[in-house]
């Protein structure tokens, strides 16, 4: 079973849509979620982390978490071409010493 | 752009080379990772280390051996690698708190484009 699971898209949304990105994982004691932005041929940028059930909203980003159903979600409102990327979630597990990466979803938003 | 720098951005080596990728990061962080980063799969641990002591090694073959001479810099040396350990390979740092817990947030380098002849 997969760490953390995601769809891998490709998601296509129009320009001023909003985008939404799901992930879920396997270890009930996790702790903490990020969400990364990757463009392509870039290197994972931090967008947002979240701790604690509910929404965490930043600018046009909102993440969402539901420790219950074990899922953590990330929201783009108003969609621009430039969020065009592919986009990362991972998970800090209790007492492990990294990350675990979902294989991201690729968000295309169409102008 | 970010505070995790790595050197060299693009490499080609044959089989039989030697090589070492370098990372720093000047964000006064005290944990680096490796990371390994192949088409259509999720980001692959290579190796931890916390205050210069690697605490984690997930599997990886000895032909890739990591060097954490302090807090700041990291290598990885690349010796006799095969056409398949060609990726993209990563450099990150944290600031891991008390306990190692909640709030670790990694920080990650541009990367190096690793091409095995």
């Amino acid at each position: 079973q997969k760490e953390v699971e995601q769809n891998s898209g490709p998601l296509s949304v129009p320009e001023g849509a909003i985008a939404s990105l799901n992930c879920t994982y396997s270890d009930r004691g996790s702790q903490s979620f990020f969400w990364y932005r990757q463009y392509s041929g870039k290197s994972p940028e931090l967008i947002m982390f979240i701790y604690s059930n509910g929404d965490k909203e930043d600018g046009r980003f909102t993440a969402q978490l539901n420790k219950a159903s074990q899922y953590v979600s990330l929201l783009i409102r108003d969609s621009q071409p430039s969020d065009s990327a592919t986009y990362l979630c991972a998970v800090h597990q209790t007492g492990a010493n990294n990350l675990f990466f979902g294989t991201g979803t690729r968000l295309t938003v169409i102008p | 752009e970010t505070g995790v720098t790595q050197t060299p951005r693009h490499l080609v080596m044959g089989m039989t080379n030697k090589k070492s990728l370098k990372c720093e990061q000047h964000l006064g962080h005290n944990a680096m990772y490796w990371y390994k980063q192949s088409a259509k799969k999720p980001l692959e641990l290579m190796f931890v280390y916390n205050f210069k002591e690697q605490t984690e090694n997930n599997s990886v073959p000895s032909r890739f051996s990591p060097e954490c001479p302090n807090s700041s810099h990291l290598f990885l040396h690349l010796h006799t690698l095969q056409p398949e350990d060609s990726a993209l390979y990563l450099c990150a740092s944290s600031q891991k708190l008390a306990g190692g817990q909640i709030g670790e947030t990694q920080y990650f380098g541009p990367g190096t484009r690793l091409l095995v002849l």
